[in-house]
């Protein structure tokens, strides 16, 4: 079944420190990966995809497909940071599969 | 970048009653819109897509019958919750997909419906 698991709802980080949001998925084939961001009452907005490889607002996310995972990691932790993350995965339909989500709060 | 609105963002109806939520491509012509709903501390959980010109593909376990979906345009998706009951309370957001096909799905603000 295809699957995505975000094993923290809520991470606490301090300013300034390192951030790994975690996301392992269960996909037969090649999966599509992708990183959902929602801060404070906004719409939900593509933070990163794997196919495309770049840094968005300092955040990298490397696909590692022997520990089926694609977590999300930002050296530097800043305060506009704090937001809800969501991984997700494009199956063969063209639909999204969504985490659970992970919320990040950045403590001062 | 391309725009997603959704009408109305809020609403409030009485139980029993029907609304319509509306999903609009801005700048771009979608021939394929998603559907939403989003549970409090859970994640989004796909309804149902929908295909300009065609009927809705509904994920199973969602009433295709209380949950009406029209996709009559490139540029418009409407979702009627029919029969509306306090558990329909909930945010529903919509996503549209281009139409050169990318994988990039672009998401509408969400709508509160809250049924009394």
């Amino acid at each position: 079944a295809q699957r995505v698991t975000q094993p923290e709802k809520l991470l606490s980080v301090f300013k300034g420190a390192p951030v790994e949001l975690k996301c392992n998925y269960s996909y037969s084939g090649s999966p599509e990966l992708f990183w959902y961001v929602q801060y404070s009452r906004q719409r939900l907005q593509l933070l990163l995809r794997h196919i495309s490889r770049e840094s968005i607002k300092g955040f990298t996310a490397d696909l590692n497909k022997g520990e089926t995972s694609f977590h999300l990691k930002k050296p530097f932790a800043q305060e506009e940071d704090s937001a809800m993350y969501y991984c997700a995965l494009i199956d063969r339909d063209d639909k999204i599969i969504f985490g659970k989500g992970t919320r990040l709060h950045i403590l001062p | 970048g391309a725009v997603v609105s959704q009408h109305p963002s809020r609403v409030i109806c009485k139980s029993g009653t029907s609304v319509k939520i509306e999903c609009r491509s801005l700048d771009f012509q979608a021939t394929t819109m998603f559907w939403y709903r989003q549970f409090p501390k859970k994640s989004l959980m796909l309804m149902a897509t929908s295909n300009e010109g065609s009927k809705a593909t509904y994920e199973q376990g969602v009433e295709k019958d209380k949950f009406l979906i029209n996709h009559a345009s490139l540029t418009l998706s409407t979702l009627t919750v029919t029969s509306a009951h306090p558990e329909d309370s909930s945010f529903y957001i919509c996503s549209a997909r281009d139409f050169q096909g990318t994988f990039e799905q672009y998401f509408g603000p969400g709508t509160r419906l809250t049924v009394t």
